[in-house]
């Protein structure tokens, strides 16, 4: 069936560096794909999207990459903070009329001082 | 407005009895959704609004489960004769739509079920 999945649950990265979350799915329909933060105790936050026309998308530190080659796409973060740690989702929009997102299960982002 | 509130933010129940969770969301959103989160786990959408109609609802969402959004406002989510799998974070969202260009949902803080 349809599914949105991480490669990895946990990522330590040290502050200031760079950090690369990585996520796959399966339906290769799949044509809006976004990146939401949740912090501990807090609902998802939207971070970024991507539609499937464009292979690169910035925003204000972060950047998506969409790979429609392999079904990948991943979550770049410049000169992380500790503000940055979390869980990220990457999830779908579903075919339906409601927009539903499917999200995957998540990589849990630590920033090391 | 600040954004989407839930309450209550922690509901401990016994198997069997019922709970209602409220939600308010973002004043001129016409959409609201209702997504269930277990630990470790990503949201699953369970069902959607727009205005007071129920457009959709996920297979996930059993006989025990109600939700309704009398006008088109705020909305709650009743779940009958719980059972300790019923435990998990029950999130709401809501959007402006249709029209709108971006997926983007606005999560409320969640009400965490704990069924004993």
């Amino acid at each position: 069936g349809e599914s949105v999945g991480l490669h990895l649950p946990t990522l330590s990265v040290q502050e200031g560096d760079n950090s690369i979350i990585n996520c796959a799915y399966s339906n290769s329909a799949s044509d809006y794909f976004i990146w939401y933060k949740q912090e501990s105790g807090k609902g998802p936050q939207f971070i970024i999207d991507i539609r499937s026309n464009m292979d690169k998308r910035q925003g204000q530190r972060v950047t998506v990459l969409l790979n429609k080659t392999v079904k990948h796409l991943s979550l770049q973060i410049a000169a992380t903070q500790p503000g940055d740690s979390a869980v990220y989702f990457c999830a779908e929009i579903g075919l339906g009329s409601a927009r539903q997102l499917t999200f995957g299960s998540g990589t849990q982002l630590t920033v090391l001082p | 407005d600040t954004g989407v509130s839930q309450d209550p933010r922690h509901k401990i129940t016994k198997r069997g009895q019922n709970v209602t969770f409220r939600c308010d969301p973002i004043s001129e959103h016409n959409r609201l959704y209702w997504y269930r989160q277990t630990l470790g786990q990503g949201p699953e959408f369970l069902t959607y609004f727009q205005n007071e109609a129920q457009l959709e609802k996920s297979r996930l969402l059993s006989d025990r489960f109600s939700a309704e959004r009398p006008k088109g406002s705020f909305s709650t989510l009743e779940i009958q004769r719980t059972e300790q799998g019923d435990s998990a974070m029950y999130l709401c969202a809501s959007s402006w739509g249709p029209g709108s260009n971006t997926g983007e949902l606005f999560f409320g803080e969640g009400s965490r079920l704990t069924v004993l």
